[in-house]
This record gives C-alpha cells, structure tokens and sequence, in this order.
C-alpha cells in the first residue's frame, strides 16, 4: 500500500514554544491529507483537514491560530503547535487519502508524532 | 451523520481462541467500513476493509469481519488468537459519498493471555 512518514516520531519541547510536524506522502499525491489527535485511551479526534494549494478546514473547537496547518505541496502536510503547552502533550497522526471509487477509497496514516511540552 | 460505537473498551483471550471485537456504525448514505490496529506509540494499520461487494471480507493476519446492514454492524473476527495480536483496534466508517470524513472509534484493546 501508500506510504506516509511522519516525523519526528518523539519530540519534546518547553512551554511557550514551537513545533512543527511534518507529514509526507512518499510515493503518491495527496491533495488532501487529515490532522488527528489522540488522547490517552481515547480515540482519534480530526483536528483538520489540509489541502494542498488552500486554507484548511478546522473541525469545531479547533483553534486555528495554535495549531497551523500548511499543506504547500502534493506530498507534504505540516502542522505547527505554536506556543505550546503542557495540555497540547499528545499524539498526533496525520493521514493521506487515495481517492477512488469502491475498492480504491482508502486513507493510509503516518506513524504519529509523540509531543510531550514540559 | 455518522458514528461508530465499539462496545468494551478492553477485551482480553486466551492464546489460540477465538476473537470477537465488536463494531456498530450509523451512517446517512451507504457506508465504507474499515479496521485498523495500532500498536503502541505507532499509527494506525490497515486490517481490512469493506467498500462494495461480497460482505464478509478478510485481512491480513488472520482477520476478518462481516458487514451486516440489517444490524449495522461490522465486528472483527479472527479464530485463533496469537500474542501478537495483542495491541489496539478501531473500527471506522466514511461516507461513500461527499466529504469522505472518517469517523473512528473509540477503540478496543485486544489483550492475549498465554
């Protein structure tokens, strides 16, 4: 199937700071690609949908001004959690669709990024 | 509208036994129902998946699920457990048509005793 990196797969950052996670499709075109969030022993929560060349779409109670999304690119979607803080510690994995019709629908994720702000 | 319920948040098998993960889904328009694992700390993989077409469908490692729209349900079975199916599962659906938005889930914790 597609592949999708994410990276960095950990990163640790201090309260008040940036990070940026990057999300590439490796051997397709993604025109769009999905920002998810998961807390523990919770399920995926979409945070955004990126799409290349526009604006993203944020889903309800998404604050766009802290997590920015830029998808510049048919295979790359970033996604910047700008002055971090110790609430925004989680997993976040990103996801790239290959759209179709039937049997060709189908959304491959990227490996996920552990943020931990201390 | 759509939604998924997986019912029990942690299922626990012996080696060898049977596995049942439960899955029910509502969905405005004819779904595509999907499974997936996650092991810790990593994404999600793709276990299989029903779009169109003949509703018992088979995955990898051994699993497989029936899509029955009569009880909207899509549970995952695989018939002998193996330790290594020890990790995280999700059922998920997406709208066939329109948006495509995926809705994930809760979760099920497989856990395989020895």
């Amino acid at each position: 199937g597609a592949v999708v990196s994410q990276h960095p797969s950990r990163v640790i950052c201090k309260s008040g700071t940036s990070v940026k996670i990057e999300c590439r499709s490796l051997d397709f075109q993604a025109t769009t690609m999905f920002w998810y969030r998961q807390f523990p022993k919770k399920s995926l929560m979409l945070m955004a949908t990126s799409n290349e060349g526009s604006k993203a779409t944020y889903e309800q109670g998404v604050e766009k001004d802290k997590f920015l999304i830029n998808h510049a690119s048919l295979t790359l979607s970033t996604l910047t959690v700008t002055s971090a803080h110790p609430e925004d510690s989680s997993f976040y994995i990103c996801s790239a669709r290959v759209f179709g019709e039937g049997p060709n629908t189908e959304a491959f994720f990227g490996q996920g990024t552990r943020l931990t702000v201390v | 509208a759509q939604s998924v319920t997986q019912l029990g948040s942690h299922v626990s098998v012996s080696e060898g036994a049977l596995v049942l993960l439960r899955c029910n889904y509502s969905s405005s328009v004819p779904p595509y129902l999907f499974w997936y694992v996650q092991y810790p700390n990593q994404g999600l993989q793709l276990l299989l998946k029903y779009t169109t077409g003949a509703t018992l469908v088979k995955g990898i490692n051994g699993f497989e699920a029936e899509f029955k729209k009569s009880e909207t349900s899509f549970h995952l079975t695989k018939p002998s457990a193996h330790m290594s199916d020890a990790a995280e599962y999700f059922c998920a659906v997406m709208n066939s048509g329109g948006y495509q938005k995926v809705t994930f889930g809760t979760g099920t914790k497989l856990q395989v005793i020895p």
